[in-house]
């Protein structure tokens, strides 16, 4: 079955320092990647997008993410981290089909230390 | 993108009744969708709400659990029935608009505790 894997379940780092989440999507066709993060008590909100082309995308608030096929890998990096990217992060795909069904992983949460 | 907005943003149910969730959207949007976020867990799709048309569920869930509407190309409902304490979660509203397509906006959620 198609799946998303995030490793971490939970990651702190330092404010100032930089960040690296990690995203595996399951072997086969390649999808459509996603990053969204959900702050406390908010809904998702989308950070980035991969479809095609380029393989390193550029999000908001200074994300950006790495498409590697040779490893499934769509991990999102943030050189700098702010104290306010304390969120929890959920990466997804979609792998086409009549729904659009986006299939999540299973979040990180990240903390961040002054 | 869409402006999503979900109404109620949290409630407190007893066991046994039914609380229907709003989704409005503020433009047109071709696809609208219903996901389940249950406490530390991750998104689980529960249905593709069609306009005009029966809902399309993902295995695991009922129409006669979670009966969806979607009367136009901005408004959904989803009706969580029967509660019981399991149905304790977050529900969110997502759409894919046309200008934008395989992309989903999502609402900002409904918290829901069912005692």
């Amino acid at each position: 079955a198609q799946s998303v894997t995030q490793p971490d379940i939970h990651i702190t780092v330092s404010e100032g320092a930089s960040l690296e989440l990690r995203c595996n999507y399951s072997y086969g066709a390649t999808p459509y990647l996603f990053w969204y993060v959900q702050s406390p008590g908010q809904g998702l909100q989308l950070l980035l997008k991969y479809f095609s082309g380029d393989t390193l995308v550029q999000g908001i608030k200074g994300f950006e993410a790495e498409f590697k096929r040779s490893q499934s890998s769509f991990n999102l990096r943030k050189p700098s981290v702010h104290w306010s990217d304390a969120a929890e992060y959920f990466c997804a795909a979609t792998y086409g089909g009549a729904t659009n069904k986006l299939i999540f992983g299973t979040g990180t949460l990240l903390a961040v230390q002054p | 993108s869409a402006v999503i907005s979900q109404k109620p943003s949290r409630d407190i149910c007893q066991r046994g009744t039914s609380l229907t969730i709003q989704c409005q959207v503020d433009s047109q949007v071709t696809m609208m969708f219903w996901y389940r976020q249950q406490p530390g867990q991750s998104l689980t799709l529960i249905a593709t709400a069609n306009q005009g048309s029966e809902a399309t569920y993902e295995s695991g869930f009922v129409i006669d659990k979670f009966p969806i509407s979607r009367p136009n190309l901005t408004f959904s409902t989803l009706t969580v029935s029967n509660m019981s304490p399991e149905d304790s979660s977050i529900y969110l509203c997502s759409v894919e608009e046309a200008l934008v397509k395989e992309t989903q906006y999502f609402g900002p959620g409904t918290r829901l505790l069912v005692l």
